[in-house]
């Protein structure tokens, strides 16, 4: 089946420290690749996505890159800022799965002052 | 403002009681989604809905049931079935089946069975 692994957390940072966070998944054909954030109390907000090989997603100064050959979508960010403290969760699409995405178990990133 | 409004934003029940929460989106979005989160893990799909008058089950559906007689809305009632009812509930929406498009989600509802 489908699946998502992140690295596990929690992650602490030092402000404008440089900030990866590790997700790597399993899923047959092309999937759709996502990463969302999540303040705290608060529902999911998309911060960046990519739908095929090599391509590069970006926002708000974070990137991620979709690698086929590693099956890898891994998360950076060259300089972390105390709002950047949430938690962060991968997730995929499959190309045979619709609509639905299947999610990893998130990181929390604190990062402070 | 168009967006996800999710009712109540903190809910609690006795065990044994059915509980129902509320889900209203006015993006014009054709398929709604309900996920459970619980601490320290990620977001499992409880029952998602393509298109009105249609649902289906998502991974953890035991003990949960949904209705979508109107495309805005999808609410959740957790029954009394549910052994462990007490999560964070999220709903989300996206434009239509597609894998191109993201899903939205709504501020959630902090469910405690006491």
């Amino acid at each position: 089946g489908n699946s998502v692994t992140q690295m596990e957390g929690p992650v602490t940072l030092s402000e404008e420290a440089f900030l990866t966070i590790n997700c790597t998944y399993t899923a047959t054909g092309y999937p759709s690749l996502f990463w969302y954030v999540q303040y705290p109390g608060e529902g999911l907000q998309l911060l960046l996505k990519a739908t095929k090989a090599d391509d590069k997603g970006s926002n708000k100064g974070f990137e991620a890159t979709y690698r086929k050959e590693t099956t890898s979508f891994h998360l950076e960010k060259g300089s972390v800022q105390v709002s950047d403290s949430a938690v962060y969760f991968c997730a995929l699409r499959a190309e045979t799965s619709g609509s639905r995405l299947t999610f990893g178990e998130g990181t929390q990133l604190t990062v402070n002052p | 403002d168009g967006g996800i409004t999710q009712s109540p934003k903190y809910l609690f029940r006795k065990e044994g009681q059915n509980v129902t929460l509320s889900c209203e989106q006015n993006l014009n979005h054709d398929a709604m989604y309900w996920y459970r989160q619980d601490p320290g893990q990620g977001l499992r799909l409880i029952y998602y809905s393509q298109i009105v008058n249609d649902f289906q089950k998502g991974d953890i559906a035991e003990g949960y049931s949904v209705s979508r007689e109107k495309k805005e809305s999808f609410p959740l009632t957790v029954t009394s079935a549910q052994k462990n009812p007490t999560a964070f509930y999220l709903c989300a929406s996206s434009m239509d089946r597609s894998s191109y498009n993201e899903q939205f989600f709504g501020p959630g509802t902090r469910l405690t069975v006491l």
